[in-house]
């Protein structure tokens, strides 16, 4: 079975500064896709980051990337510039392979922004 | 556009109880799927509905259902509530063809309580 494990249960970091919230995920397929998803207190989530399994290159989108580390089974984001609004909880997730929707998730890390 | 609606926000019950949530996926979208997500936890997956079928389950009892209209909105039922059934209830939607199915959006989510 699919496997999500955030260690962190929480994290802080200084606005403006740089924050890394790791993620290792257990599977057994080739291919699948990892996402970042942030769940602000209106409790919506919402995509940070994907990032597909046969891609080497890791994704980046604007002050938000990944380190995916395939072999390892590890996907950690990375959070540049930090900003107040960047504080919520952020969920790892993992997804089976085309044709199955079922994401599975970690447990969360909830990240604080420190004026 | 409208993105993923659901209805009611906050929802208080007691055990024994059934109790019916809405969904309204983004449009032009035909897949829904239901999370539940306990206090602390990351969600989890309930079922998917695609075409008016209950397409994938996941671990959840009979007391569990659903049911997805012609127009693609769904609804999520549970009855003989339990305490433990008490969460946020999220839902998502996608379309299902290939290579667009990893493009979940999701709702707010309904918080149940039950008493």
């Amino acid at each position: 079975a699919q496997t999500v494990t955030q260690s962190q249960p929480e994290m802080s970091v200084q606005e403006a500064e740089t924050v890394t919230l790791s993620c290792t995920y257990d599977t057994s397929e080739s291919d699948y896709y990892l996402f970042w998803y942030k769940q602000p207190p209106s409790r919506q989530m919402i995509l940070v980051i994907r990032q597909e399994a046969y891609k080497q290159q890791n994704a980046t989108e604007n002050r938000f990337s990944v380190n995916f580390q395939k072999a390892a089974k590890s996907f950690s984001l990375k959070i540049s510039d930090s900003q107040l609004g960047d504080a919520a909880m952020y969920f790892c997730a993992y997804l089976r392979p085309a044709g199955a929707n079922n994401l599975f998730f970690g447990t969360g890390t909830r990240l604080t922004v420190i004026p | 556009d409208a993105g993923v609606t659901q209805s009611p926000t906050h929802l208080i019950k007691t055990r024994g109880q059934q109790v019916t949530l809405r969904c309204s996926p983004k449009s032009g979208h035909d897949t829904v799927s239901w999370y539940q997500q306990a206090l602390g936890q990351g969600p989890q997956f309930i079922f998917q509905y695609y075409e008016e079928e209950e397409r994938q389950r996941g671990n959840f009892p009979d007391r569990f259902s659903g049911h997805q209209f012609p127009n693609y909105s769904s609804e999520l039922n549970v009855n003989a509530l339990l305490l433990g059934d008490s969460a946020l209830y999220l839902c998502a939607s996608s379309l299902l063809q290939p290579g667009t199915n990893e493009k979940l959006f999701f709702g707010s989510g309904t918080q149940l309580s039950v008493l």
